[in-house]
């Protein structure tokens, strides 16, 4: 699976646009970028995923570069519980086995 | 649907004992998955399995087994605990669609070895 790189910590002011990036510049064709997110030492949450195109959901937006080695996570207003641990993950959606999480970003959203 | 359910929710081992954590899904799923997750730090892996009968190693098996005789558990197995096993785990579990491989997460057990 390939590697990703992502900044330690953010924060955002509440209410605005939280756009969390995320780089996975050794992607394959055949690997999907994954966000989940864990609010305080709770099991992580899925919230969105995608191959090349951009995504949105009830929860956020995925936008991902047309040469897939960037991705961004966009919640669009975001809330005091959107302060959580934010993971971005690059895999092929059959390999199971072979999530990482690796260490994420700490989204501070502040008042 | 109860979803993904872990027993114990905390316990504290003394070094060399040894202790089985439970996991349950209800939801029919494929697969399932132990994580741990030391302070400050991201989840590893450390088992998987792909369906009844099947299991795997993560990243970080050392010290663990598992078994998988029903879709419903998997349940993860500490031999002789130590120091280093002092961590929050996750267990998981996930369709084997194609398409979607959204993982569902329990709630954790806190494990504290002394």
């Amino acid at each position: 699976d390939a590697k990703t790189t992502q900044p330690t910590s953010m924060d955002c002011a509440e209410g605005r646009a939280a756009n969390l990036p995320c780089n996975h510049s050794t992607i394959s064709g055949n690997e999907y970028v994954y966000w989940y997110r864990q609010i305080h030492s709770q099991g992580p949450q899925y919230i969105i995923h995608g191959l090349k195109n951009n995504e949105t959901n009830e929860m956020a937006s995925l936008i991902i570069t047309e040469d897939r080695k960037s991705s961004t996570l966009i919640l669009p207003h975001a809330t005091l519980r959107d302060t959580a641990v934010y993971y971005c993950i690059v895999r092929v959606a059959t390999n199971a086995g072979k999530s990482t999480f690796g260490d994420g970003t700490t989204l501070t959203v502040k008042p | 649907n109860a979803g993904v359910t872990q027993t114990p929710k905390f316990r504290i081992l003394k070094i060399g004992q040894s202790m089985t954590l439970q996991c349950a899904q209800d939801m029919n799923h494929n697969y399932m998955y132990w994580y741990r997750q030391d302070p400050g730090m991201g989840l590893k892996l450390i088992y998987y399995s792909v369906g009844a009968g099947i299991t795997d190693k993560g990243e970080v098996p050392n010290g663990y087994n598992v078994s998988r005789s029903t879709t419903e558990d998997f349940p993860l197995r500490l031999e002789l605990a130590a120091p280093s096993q002092t961590s929050v785990y996750f267990c998981a579990s996930s369709y084997s669609d194609l398409l979607k491989e959204t993982q569902y997460f329990g709630p954790g057990t806190r494990l504290l070895v002394l």
